[in-house]
């Protein structure tokens, strides 16, 4: 079956560093997704990784490794507005169109 | 910056009536998609769209449910005879190409659908 797992909430300080992980079991795999869901509001893209490695862009990085089925968030320099449900998506077909399997998100509380 | 848009924001309806849910793509983008998520709960693929036809759908997606692009513009989901259990927020979903990173998929801000 498809499965994606992730921590249900975490808490951290303002100013901190924190890493939401993500793992995985899909049928197939063409690429992983985090996107960052404040309450009520649609998904919003952050990262996107298809090869093993470290991808950075600002105060976010996100990080696959494809042989454990494993990818993290990083999130630096954390702030109030940071505080949101931050889903994990795996792609897992290379079909056109391919649907993306989400995980329940990780629900971060950023705390002054 | 482009965005995909929804409408309406909110809609309550009885029962076994009829909803249509509209969304309109961004411009360029060539694949779309809908998605649902039941409150506290993961966000579910319901089916993709692509050169005119459905390239995929998953089970929730049954014969009620249908899908449109009846312009250039414009991209429905259709339910037929809405159920109890299709209170959900439904999400419009387009991606520019189905290679690299064209196959990022952007999310317009959802319908919030209530059937009493």
């Amino acid at each position: 079956g498809q499965n994606i797992d992730q921590p249900t909430e975490m808490t951290a300080t303002e100013g901190a560093i924190v890493q939401i992980n993500c793992t995985y079991q899909t049928s197939g795999f063409n690429g992983l997704f985090w996107y960052q869901q404040h309450a009520g509001e649609a998904p919003t893209f952050l990262s996107y990784n298809v090869l093993d490695g470290l991808e950075e862009k600002g105060r976010f990085s996100s990080f696959l490794s494809r042989s454990k089925g494993y990818s993290y968030l990083l999130l630096k320099e954390l702030q109030m507005k940071d505080s949101a449900s931050y889903l994990c998506a795996v792609r897992d077909q290379y079909n056109q169109g391919g649907k993306l399997i989400f995980g329940q998100g990780t629900e971060l509380s950023v705390k002054p | 910056e482009p965005e995909v848009t929804q409408t309406p924001s909110h809609q309550v309806t009885q029962m076994g009536q009829e909803v249509i849910l509209r969304c309109v793509p961004i411009s360029n983008h060539l694949y779309f998609y809908w998605y649902r998520q039941i409150l506290g709960q993961k966000v579910e693929f319901l089916v993709s769209f692509y050169n005119n036809e459905i390239s995929e759908k998953s089970e929730i997606f049954d014969d009620q449910f249908s899908v449109e692009r009846p312009d250039g513009s414009n991209f429905t989901l259709k339910i037929r005879s809405t159920k109890l259990e299709d209170s959900a927020m439904y999400f419009c979903a387009s991606s520019q190409t189905g290679t690299g990173m064209g196959k990022t998929q952007y999310f317009g801000p959802g319908t919030r659908l209530l059937v009493l």
